[in-house]
């Protein structure tokens, strides 16, 4: 699989459901970050969590990394139909910059 | 809050014409790149550039790709004779000091179609 695997591709759930997404890597890393994009829009982010760390929250979202894994998980809690997006993992690359290798996305629609 | 912009939004052109697609970065930032997203795809890595010139580059960025900082607040990527394969949603970003563990603020794209 390629640097950055999400699943699922898609998850459709109700407003108020949990909703969990997951994101798989292949190198190590110095951090996982978590970006979201609305339909052709530009990519916002949302949370970053180090290597070191193994849980981060941030408002209704919750993610977890697991580096013996090289997995990560995103959770949105009470989720709205205002959350119906793209949601990307993206690790940084080797080298000085802050280069990122994006995944494939979940896309996520949440029915009123 | 500090937004990238992005001009235009949209773009079309002919098979081997020059396009110029521009972006305004966050003032005080000082690493920007250029990433881009093929429908339905990944988002991609382009370039990185720093203190004027370019820091680091994927395979992506081949002779046909070029970028600039010609004056103190744009930032061009101008593709010299664009292929139908260039297609693609351009993303322009910047971050503070380029250093790992720090996040990436992006415009909203410029979605090149070419014909």
């Amino acid at each position: 699989s390629q640097q950055g695997e999400e699943d699922p591709q898609a998850l459709s759930i109700q407003e108020g459901e949990n909703a969990t997404m997951n994101c798989s890597y292949k190198t190590s890393i110095n951090n996982l970050q978590w970006y979201r994009q609305n339909s052709g829009r530009g990519l916002v982010h949302l949370i970053l969590i180090r290597s070191n760390e193994r849980e981060k929250h941030s408002g209704r979202l919750r993610v977890t990394l697991d580096t013996s894994k090289k997995s990560s998980s995103l959770l949105i809690t009470a989720s709205r139909a205002a959350d119906t997006a793209s949601y990307f993992c993206a690790t940084d690359g080797s080298g000085a910059t802050n280069k990122l290798i994006f995944g494939t996305g979940t896309l996520l629609a949440v029915q009123p | 809050e500090p937004e990238v912009t992005q001009t235009p939004s949209h773009q079309v052109t002919q098979m081997g014409q020059e396009v110029i697609l521009r972006c305004v970065p966050i003032s005080n930032h000082l690493y920007f790149y250029w990433y881009r997203q093929i429908l339905g795809q990944k988002v991609e890595f382009l370039v990185s550039f720093y203190n004027n010139e370019i820091s680091e580059k994927s395979e992506i960025f081949d002779d046909q790709f070029s970028v600039e900082r010609p004056d103190g607040s744009n930032f061009t990527l101008k593709i010299r004779s664009t292929k139908l394969e260039d297609s693609a949603m351009y993303f322009c970003a910047s971050s503070e000091t380029g250093t790992v563990n720090e996040k990436l603020f992006f415009g909203s794209g410029t979605q090149l179609s070419v014909l």
